[in-house]
């Protein structure tokens, strides 16, 4: 039972450099999330995707982008990596809406030197 | 926006000592949700609290949602080693709008 899977665990880019971080989850959830954590920050969201075809931005959506392949997938794109956004990304989803449950992936450790 | 404080930032207890972490929000919530997460690790739903002055327990762990529906509160009793990690707490003022408290991090000393 897989839950919620997150590619990479890891990965250090240069700045400049742009990557996409992958999330999928087979539960057959609607909603899915793309947070980051930075240390004595708790958890910010970057971008949300309430269900299959939508898109809304949340806390801190700068610099970043989204794309909500199919109702499984949801990733989350860096264009030009800056060392503000190391940090450790984590996917979450949930049933139907953010005031639900939801289940987190084991994260991306992100380095950007 | 909807702001989530969390107290206290960190805690070191002795084992078996008993432990409180407090959620306070700055407007009236629809529900709150308790997460737990290990170092390392990702976080781990543990429960939701909906009803104004909801009491909820889990073993050791007692889970409080205030009269007001601003503040929630985590209260462990006789701390052991595997209650080591950050508690979040994350509070819902609507469908999407899911607010994470900043984490209490909790260390036992054997």
């Amino acid at each position: 039972n897989a839950g919620v899977t997150q590619t990479p665990k890891f990965q250090v880019l240069k700045t400049g450099q742009s990557m996409t971080l992958q999330c999928a989850q087979d539960m057959n959830h609607n909603s899915m999330y793309w947070y980051r954590q930075d240390p004595g920050m708790g958890l910010r969201l970057i971008y949300y995707s309430a269900s299959e075809g939508t898109t809304d931005k949340g806390e801190v959506p700068n610099g970043y982008n989204v794309s909500r392949l199919n109702k499984r997938e949801f990733s989350l794109r860096l264009e030009s990596a800056a060392p503000s956004q190391t940090s450790v990304y984590f996917c979450a989803s949930s049933v139907q809406g953010s005031n639900q449950p939801q289940h987190f992936g084991d994260g991306t450790r992100l380095s950007i030197l | 926006g909807q702001q989530v404080m969390q107290i206290p930032q960190y805690q070191h207890v002795q084992e078996g000592e008993d432990f409180t972490t407090y959620c306070n929000s700055s407007t009236t919530l629809s529900n709150i949700q308790w997460y737990k997460q290990r170092p390392g690790g990702h976080p781990v739903f543990l429960i939701q609290l909906v009803k104004s002055g909801e009491v909820k327990k889990q073993k050791r762990l007692t889970f409080q949602f205030g009269e007001a529906k601003k503040n929630s509160s985590l209260h462990i009793t006789a701390t052991q080693t595997t209650d080591v990690g950050t508690y979040f707490c994350a509070g819902s003022g609507g469908y999407q709008k899911v607010t994470f408290g900043t984490g209490t991090k909790l260390q036992v000393i054997p």
